[in-house]
C-alpha cells in the first residue's frame, strides 16, 4: 500500500527566504509524484509531477522538487518565498496499474504555508 | 475551457437528511474521480468513472453514499442518510487520460456540515 507522510502540517517564512516541504513516500512500485497546492477558495492545481527521467523537476511559481530514490523523498522548494506563496501545499503519489491505467492519488495531510513580511 | 465545476459549494444539513453534491468534468474528460478531506487530514480516494462506468470504488465509506455518472458526463454523489462523520470537503477531478503520471485537474469541493 501507498503512503504520503508531510513533516509539518504548518510552516512560516519570511518573504524572500527559502521555502522547504518535506514529503516523504513509501511505494511497492516506481511511484509517480506529485505536488497540488491549494489557494484559498480555489481548487487543487499540479505544481508539478515526476514520472520517469530526470529527478529534479521544475514546476509553475518558481517551484521545484527533487526525487530522491535512496531517501524516498520528494521535497518541494522555492529560493525565494513571495507573499503569493502562501497556501496549502499536498504531496501526492500513484502507481501504474498492471492494466497500463495510473491509480489513484494517494495524498499526505497538506502543509499549510504562512509567508510573512 | 471550463475547468471542473462543483456545485454546492458549501452545505449545511441536518443529520438524517439527504445531500446530492454534483460535479461537472472538463468536457471530453472520460475520467472522473471523488475525493474526500475531512477537516485536518489527508484527501481520501472514494471512487474512480471512466465514462458511465465505477473502474474502482474502494475507497467509498459505507453504503449511505452512492454516485452515479450518467451517460458519462456529469457525476452525483448522493449523502443518504448523512451522518455527523460525513462532513468534509467532497473534491471532484477529471483527467482525459489515465496513463502514468496524467494530470488530474480539481474542482474547487464542496464543503460538507452535517450538525
Amino acid at each position: 500500500a501507498q503512503s504520503v507522510t508531510q513533516l509539518g502540517s504548518h510552516v512560516s517564512v519570511s518573504e524572500g527566504a527559502l521555502v522547504l516541504l518535506r514529503c516523504n513516500y513509501s511505494s511497492s512500485v516506481p511511484p509517480y509524484l506529485f505536488w497540488y497546492v491549494q489557494y484559498p477558495n480555489q481548487g487543487l492545481q499540479l505544481l508539478l509531477k515526476y514520472t520517469t527521467g530526470a529527478t529534479l523537476v521544475k514546476g509553475i511559481n518558481g517551484f521545484e522538487a527533487e526525487f530522491k530514490k535512496s531517501e524516498t523523498s520528494f521535497h518541494l522548494t522555492k529560493p525565494s518565498a513571495h507573499m503569493s506563496d502562501a497556501a496549502e501545499y499536498f504531496c501526492a503519489v500513484s502507481d501504474l496499474l498492471r492494466t497500463g491505467t495510473a491509480s489513484k492519488l494517494t495524498f499526505g495531510t497538506g502543509t499549510r504555508l504562512q509567508v510573512t513580511l | 475551457e471550463a475547468g471542473v465545476t462543483q456545485f454546492p459549494s458549501h452545505s449545511v444539513i441536518e443529520k438524517g437528511q439527504t445531500v446530492t453534491l454534483r460535479c461537472d468534468p472538463i468536457s471530453g474528460h472520460d475520467n472522473l474521480y471523488w475525493y474526500r478531506r475531512v477537516m485536518g487530514k489527508e484527501i481520501k480516494f472514494l471512487l474512480h468513472f471512466v465514462k458511465e462506468s465505477k473502474q474502482d470504488e474502494s475507497g467509498m465509506p459505507n453504503n449511505r453514499f452512492l454516485a452515479e455518472r450518467t451517460g458519462g458526463t456529469y457525476s452525483t454523489l448522493k449523502v443518504q442518510p448523512a451522518e455527523l462523520e460525513d462532513s468534509g470537503v467532497y473534491f471532484c477531478a477529471s483527467s482525459q487520460e489515465t496513463g502514468a503520471g496524467t494530470e488530474a485537474f480539481f474542482g474547487q469541493g464542496t464543503r460538507l456540515t452535517v450538525v
